[in-house]
C-alpha cells in the first residue's frame, strides 16, 4: 500500500540535543511538507519541497533544517536552536505542485525532557 | 483576527444525529476548501476538497460553501460512533500554501 511512513512515533529530546525525525513516501509525490500541530493553534508550516534538492521555509522554520535528496525522503532536524519543540510533527505529500489534497503521516510527537 | 476561525468544541451528540461543523474566514482569494478528519494521535485524512461554492455530497458527507459570506460547512447525516475525530477545515489559493483552521472536536455518544 503506498503511504507516507513517519519514524519514531514518539521521540524525546534533551536539552540542547539535536533530533531528526524521519518521513519516506512511496507514493511518487512530487512535493513533501512539514507542519507542527500544537493544542489550539492548528497547523503551521515548516518547511516544504516542491522538487529534489530545493525547499523552501514555511512560517515558523527558525530552529528547523531539512534536506531533498531523494524524491521520496524528506527529513526534518530539530535544532536546539528551536525553543519549544515538544508538539506533533506531520509530514504530508502532493502530487504535483498544488497544496491540496494532502496525504499525510501517522506524525511523530517529540517531547523534550 | 486569524484567516481561518473554528470553533475548537469540543461537540456532543448523540448516535444518529446531524452534526454541523462550521468555519468561517477572511481571504477572498481563498480558492478551494477541505475538511479533513483526525483520529487521535493520528494524521489527518482528506475527507472532502470543493473548488467553489455550493454543495458537494460524499455519502453521509455533505460539504458545502458559501464564498458570498466567506462560511463553510461539513454536515454528517446519521452520525455514528467511528465518527468520533477532531475536524479540520482548509483552505488556499493556486499554489500557494493551505492554511487550516484549529479544528473541531466531534464525541458521537452511543
Amino acid at each position: 500500500d503506498g503511504g507516507i511512513t513517519q519514524s519514531p512515533k514518539y521521540l524525546f529530546r534533551k536539552e540542547g540535543q539535536n533530533v531528526t525525525l524521519s518521513c519516506e513516501q512511496n507514493l511518487n509525490h512530487d512535493a513533501m511538507y512539514w507542519y507542527r500541530q500544537d493544542p489550539g493553534q492548528g497547523l503551521r508550516l515548516i518547511y516544504y519541497s516542491q522538487i529534489v534538492n530545493d525547499f523552501q521555509k514555511g512560517d515558523i522554520a527558525e530552529g528547523y533544517s531539512v534536506s531533498r535528496e531523494k524524491k521520496e525522503s524528506f527529513p526534518l532536524t530539530v535544532t536546539s536552536a528551536q525553543k519549544n519543540p515538544t508538539a506533533f510533527y506531520l509530514c504530508a505529500s502532493t502530487e504535483g505542485q498544488q497544496s491540496y489534497g494532502y496525504t499525510f503521516g501517522s506524525g511523530t510527537r517529540l517531547t523534550v525532557v | 483576527q486569524k484567516e481561518v476561525e473554528q470553533d475548537p468544541g469540543p461537540l456532543s451528540v448523540p448516535e444518529g444525529a446531524i452534526v454541523s461543523l462550521n468555519c468561517t474566514y477572511s481571504n477572498s482569494a481563498f480558492q478551494y476548501f477541505m475538511w479533513y478528519r483526525q483520529y487521535s494521535r493520528k494524521g489527518p485524512e482528506l475527507l472532502m476538497y470543493t473548488y467553489s461554492s455550493g454543495n458537494k455530497e460524499d455519502g453521509r458527507f455533505t460539504a458545502q460553501v458559501d464564498k458570498s459570506s466567506k462560511y463553510i460547512s461539513l454536515f454528517i447525516r446519521d452520525s455514528q460512533p467511528s465518527d468520533s475525530a477532531t475536524y479540520l477545515c482548509a483552505m488556499g489559493r493556486g499554489y500557494q500554501k493551505v492554511t487550516f483552521g484549529t479544528g473541531t472536536k466531534l464525541q458521537v455518544i452511543p
